[in-house]
């Protein structure tokens, strides 16, 4: 079974430009959070959607948008890009309406802003 | 009321010893505590979880304490080992209709050979 998938791994983009990130989750997994993850302040809570809907919300600027497809690809939304924006984003996906207890993680999208 | 606090930030520990860390939390209506593991290049992945009505809980050499009083928890790593050089991470959820975990900073974690 295929894991957790995202695109694209690495990615440059410039102050002010806006960034589009995918997540792919495990076959049968409905549910697909986001995690930005910096160095000393761990992996933070950015949203989480289940069946096109999103259901809960992290403590991020408006800038920071998501959406759920009818397939359970999910993609996150940058715009107006800060150099504070720099990280590792790591899509979670989960199988069920209901917390089962484990996140399966992808490998993350490491972007850099200049 | 929604942080987890972690510590230590890095840790050094000889090949067979044991590593040790340490969580804390604040908010009581968490009641499911998950460690990560992170190798470099890759996404978190579950090591051990722990739910607040045991004390302890072990998998093989990684054992997990709650302390629900002191609202602390802690990773207990037995006969480390160079292979479990990585990134661990605490974590703590309330259950129910989210997915949403709440993590702490992260602990490296060198074993020396």
């Amino acid at each position: 079974k295929a894991g957790v998938t995202q695109t694209p791994r690495y990615l440059i983009k410039t102050r002010g430009q806006q960034v589009t990130l995918s997540c792919s989750p495990i076959s049968g997994h409905r549910s697909v959070s986001w995690y930005q993850q910096t160095p000393g302040q761990g992996l933070q809570f950015l949203f989480e959607y289940f069946s096109e809907t999103q259901r809960n919300k992290g403590n991020f600027p408006g800038r920071f948008s998501g959406r759920q497809f009818s397939n359970s690809r999910s993609e996150m939304n940058v715009s107006t890009l800060e150099l504070g924006d720099s990280a590792l984003y790591l899509c979670a996906s989960s199988p069920g309406q209901t917390f089962s207890g484990e996140l399966f993680f992808g490998e993350g999208s490491r972007l850099t802003v200049l | 009321q929604q942080q987890v606090k972690q510590s230590p930030q890095s840790l050094i520990v000889q090949k067979g010893g044991i590593s040790i860390i340490n969580c804390a939390y604040e908010n009581t209506a968490f009641d499911y505590f998950p460690w990560y593991q992170q190798f470099p290049g890759k996404g978190p992945a579950l090591l051990i979880a722990i739910r607040p009505d045991v004390s302890e809980k072990k998998e093989g050499r990684f054992t997990i304490s709650f302390n629900k009083s002191a609202k602390q928890f802690s990773l207990h790593i037995m006969d480390s080992q160079p292979g479990d050089s990585a990134t661990y991470f605490c974590a703590a959820s309330i259950s129910g209709a989210t997915n949403k975990l709440i993590f702490g900073t992260g602990t490296l974690l060198a074993v020396q050979p």
